[in-house]
């Protein structure tokens, strides 16, 4: 098992400019969530989607729009990128039932100039 | 006052020292209260859960929740400096469909051969 995938792994965008982050899953999980995280800031959730065709906002979701495309499969896009999102992205999923063990993928480095 | 106030730290030992790391927390509602060990450029991973009050051991690891003081504890007993890595205390309501986390900030910890 690859456990959560994300792409890209990095990612230089200027400001304005548009890009979808990838994220899979291959252990069957329910629920996936977006955070961001940011020197001092610590984890902060942007959006999650507990099931298969259901979205749901987060702490921070100004600036973001998300699809669960499939069971496996969320990803999170930036329309219009701006500094303030330089930050590292990290994509998890769960099972319903255990969510408190939440599966993180290795994260997306993205710098905004 | 933030939800959950964790010490960024950083924090450096010798190997062999016991280790520390403590959360405080104002949501009365948290149950579920977790620690994950996030290394250098990787993505958090689970290292204990603990429902409700009481004591929790696994190894060189034990952690510890007081609701009536709000206040959760991860000792390491006996560190390597395989145990430096970013500590991320984590807590959630439980219930519902969906279960969030809240993070703390995360302490760095170093621990020095």
């Amino acid at each position: 098992n690859a456990g959560v995938t994300q792409t890209p792994k990095f990612q230089v965008l200027k400001t304005g400019q548009s890009m979808t982050l990838q994220c899979a899953q291959d252990m069957n999980h329910n629920s996936m969530y977006w955070y961001r995280q940011d020197p001092g800031m610590g984890l902060r959730l942007i959006y999650y989607s507990a099931s298969e065709g259901t979205t749901d906002k987060g702490e921070v979701p100004n600036g973001y729009n998300v699809s669960r495309l499939n069971k496996r499969e969320f990803s999170l896009r930036l329309e219009s990128a701006a500094p303030s999102q330089t930050s590292v992205y990290f994509c998890a999923s769960t099972f319903l039932a255990l969510s408190y063990e939440q599966y993180f993928g290795p994260g997306t480095r993205l710098t905004v100039t | 006052q933030k939800e959950v106030e964790q010490d960024p730290g950083p924090l450096s030992v010798p190997e062999g020292a016991i280790v520390s790391l403590n959360c405080t927390y104002s949501n009365s509602a948290f149950q579920y209260f977790m620690w994950y060990r996030q290394y250098s450029r990787k993505g958090p991973e689970l290292l204990m859960y603990t429902y409700s009050s009481g004591n929790k051991e696994d190894g060189r690891f034990t952690a510890q929740v007081d609701k009536s003081s709000k206040y959760i504890s991860l000792f390491i007993r006996d560190s390597q400096p395989s145990d430096s890595a970013t500590y991320l205390c984590a807590m959630s309501a439980g219930g519902g469909s969906n279960y969030k986390l809240t993070f703390g900030k995360g302490t760095l910890l170093t621990v020095n051969p």
